[in-house]
């Protein structure tokens, strides 16, 4: 088992490029998520999921978007790449979230 | 607003010391509340609490919750430099998953 796998692992985007951050899962967990971690502000929640093709906002969704077309994928995308959306991401999958998650070995991100 | 708060924000023991880290907590409907470890890279998980009083122990770590007092504890005994890591704290409720800053542990030796 692979566990939860996030591709790429770094990136370097310009002011207003777009990429797509992808995180697979091979525990056939329902619940997927994206987080953010800069320095001093832990993990912060972007988007979740709670089963194929559902998505929601967590705290800091503003300027991303994310699809689950597959139950053991989940997308996350930047449209136009802000400076303030340099940080660590990371995926995780799990039950629900009053249980363990499992996450990803994180992409670490720099917008210039 | 759901909020987690955890202190101390960072902590330097010598091995061999014993560490208690605390996370308090303002959250609606609370369900759970979870520790976890972060080394270099991903958060590991350590133990996941939901009744009040319950100690979870797993070797030289140990954590309790406290409902009443909306808070938890997580101790760690005869600490090595191993144990060095951010100690994270989140809880789950109306708000999914909020989690608290870390406490980040240093332990010399």
């Amino acid at each position: 088992n692979a566990g939860v796998t996030q591709t790429p692992k770094f990136r370097v985007l310009k002011t207003g490029q777009s990429m797509t951050l992808l995180c697979a899962q091979d525990m056939n967990h329902e619940y997927m998520y994206w987080y953010r971690q800069d320095p001093g502000m832990g993990l912060r929640l972007i988007h979740y999921s709670v089963g194929e093709g559902t998505t929601a906002k967590g705290e800091v969704p503003d300027g991303y978007n994310v699809s689950r077309l597959k139950k053991q994928n989940f997308l996350l995308g930047l449209e136009s790449a802000a400076p303030s959306q340099t940080s660590v991401y990371f995926c995780a999958s799990g039950w629900g979230d009053s249980y363990e998650q499992y996450f990803g070995p994180g992409t670490r991100l720099t917008v210039t | 607003e759901d909020k987690v708060v955890q202190s101390p924000l960072s902590l330097v023991v010598h091995e061999g010391d014993t560490v208690t880290l605390n996370c308090s907590y303002e959250v609606t409907n609370f369900r759970s509340l979870l520790w976890y470890k972060q080394e270099k890279k991903a958060p590991t998980f350590l133990f996941m609490l939901t009744s009040s009083g319950i100690e979870k122990k797993s070797g030289r770590l140990s954590s309790i919750l406290d409902k009443k007092e909306l808070s938890s504890i997580l101790n760690i005994t005869a600490t090595q430099t191993g144990d060095s890591a951010i100690y994270l704290c989140v809880t789950s409720g109306n708000t999914p998953l909020v989690f608290g800053k870390g406490t980040r542990l240093s332990v010399i030796a």
